[in-house]
């Protein structure tokens, strides 16, 4: 069974404090890797998909990156409207099921 | 305009209630889902449909059914509303011509069964 575990469940960090969210992941055979921001009450929204070990992506702020067992998240000098939860989730093909994380609840202070 | 939309946003019921909740999109995808999302427990697979005449249950079906009356419509439906049901229901779309078949998701509906 396809499992993911995201870390810090909740992270703090004063504007400009850059860090990284945790995406530890074990699948029978990834087809993708995705990463969601989800604001409050509103549904997720895509940022990134990572097909294999070694890929990077940016935009903006955030940069993905992605390996055999496990996907960062690095966000560099973040701002208090990055604040957010951010999800992660897998393909691992066979019936098209994607599994998600519960997430990484991220505040920003000014 | 959005991509996917869902409809209500909002809605309160009562235990015993039918209600239905309405899912549209023009991504023109195939594939659609719907999933439930609580606190602490990340999103559940409810139902997908792969096409118009194919439907699947997921992980947590049991109390709920949907129907897919096109390619851009699929609704869910709670047939005897139950509080355990309260919780955010979302809607997503995908491709799977697109490489790692992402999915797109809809603005959720907020649900409350008293």
């Amino acid at each position: 069974e396809d499992q993911v575990t995201q870390s810090p469940e909740a992270l703090r960090l004063q504007e400009g404090e850059s860090s990284s969210l945790n995406c530890s992941y074990t699948v029978s055979g990834l087809r993708g890797l995705f990463w969601y921001r989800q604001d409050p009450g509103k549904g997720p929204e895509f940022l990134f998909t990572l097909y294999s070990a070694g890929e990077e992506k940016e935009k903006e702020r955030l940069k993905a990156t992605l390996t055999k067992k496990e996907s960062f998240l690095h966000i560099t000098a973040p701002k208090p409207e990055d604040s957010a939860t951010y999800l992660c989730a897998v393909n691992s093909g066979g019936y098209q099921k994607v599994t998600f994380g519960t997430g990484t609840k991220l505040q920003v202070i000014p | 305009d959005a991509d996917v939309t869902q409809t209500p946003r909002n809605r309160i019921t009562k235990t015993g209630k039918r209600i239905m909740l309405e899912c549209s999109q023009t991504k023109g995808h195939d594939r659609m889902y719907w999933y439930r999302q609580d606190p602490g427990l990340g999103l559940r697979l409810i139902y997908y449909s792969f096409d118009v005449k194919d439907i699947n249950k997921g992980e947590i079906s049991d109390g709920y059914s949907v129907s897919r009356q096109a390619q851009a419509k699929f609704s869910l439906s709670l047939e005897s509303a139950i509080p355990n049901q309260t919780a955010l229901y979302f809607c997503a779309t995908s491709d799977p011509r697109e490489g790692g078949e992402t999915q797109y998701f809809g603005p959720g509906t907020r649900l409350l069964v008293l």
